[in-house]
């Protein structure tokens, strides 16, 4: 049973560039989201979706992208990375909702240099 | 290394010994909060939650309380065990929002 995966697990990049997180969930839940974390910092809420198709910005979302095609796919697109970016990128999966408990990947940890 | 995780408060225990790691939360009109575990190099484990009508709830060698008037949440873990080294934060939650608490590394010595 895995439960929610995200590759890559390390990633450094240069500023300027893009790159997409992926992430999946095996679960068959409809209520997915992406969450940054920052030292010292609790999570905070970049996109999520409430199902294929549809997508929603949270507490953090510019410089952000994401999309919804399949129930299982929620990937995370950095459109021009910044050295603001650098942080923890988890993605969570819920049968319950976006503001339920969330069932989360291990993460990306991702540089921006 | 784990670069998450730093800066936070830290509790540091005996194995055996019982742990109380505090989360105090903002919003008066947050009804429900959850307690996450976050070990090293993975990602945040529910452990157990609680809706605002009630002070207290049980789980398996767990035990949350919840204090409205001092907006006040607590973490009791019993018999601390090795395995329970990690950083614990709570989430609070009210109509279409959710706010996660930084957490407290917890540590336990053999």
């Amino acid at each position: 049973n895995a439960g929610v995966t995200q590759t890559p697990k390390f990633q450094v990049l240069k500023t300027g560039q893009s790159m997409t997180l992926q992430c999946a969930q095996d679960m068959n839940h409809e209520y997915m989201s992406w969450y940054r974390q920052d030292p010292g910092m609790g999570l905070r809420l970049i996109h999520y979706s409430v199902g294929a198709g549809i997508t929603d910005q949270g507490e953090v979302p510019n410089g952000y992208n994401v999309s919804r095609s399949t129930t299982e796919d929620f990937p995370l697109r950095l459109l021009s990375a910044a050295p603001s970016q650098t942080s923890v990128y988890f993605c969570a999966s819920s049968s319950e909702g976006v503001h339920q408990p969330q069932h989360f990947g291990d993460g990306t940890r991702l540089s921006i240099l | 290394g784990e670069s998450v995780g730093l800066h936070l408060p830290t509790l540091s225990v005996q194995e055996g010994d019982n742990s109380i790691i505090n989360c105090a939360y903002s919003n008066s009109a947050s009804d429900y909060f959850i307690w996450y575990k976050q070990e090293s190099g993975k990602g945040p484990q529910f452990i157990i939650d609680i809706r605002s009508n009630m002070d207290k709830r049980q789980g398996q060698r767990v035990t949350v309380l919840l204090n409205k008037t001092v907006k006040h949440l607590s973490l009791q873990i019993a018999a601390t065990q090795p395995g329970d080294s990690a950083v614990y934060f709570c989430a609070e939650i009210r109509i279409n929002d959710m706010r996660f608490g930084a957490g407290t590394r917890l540590t336990v010595k053999p």
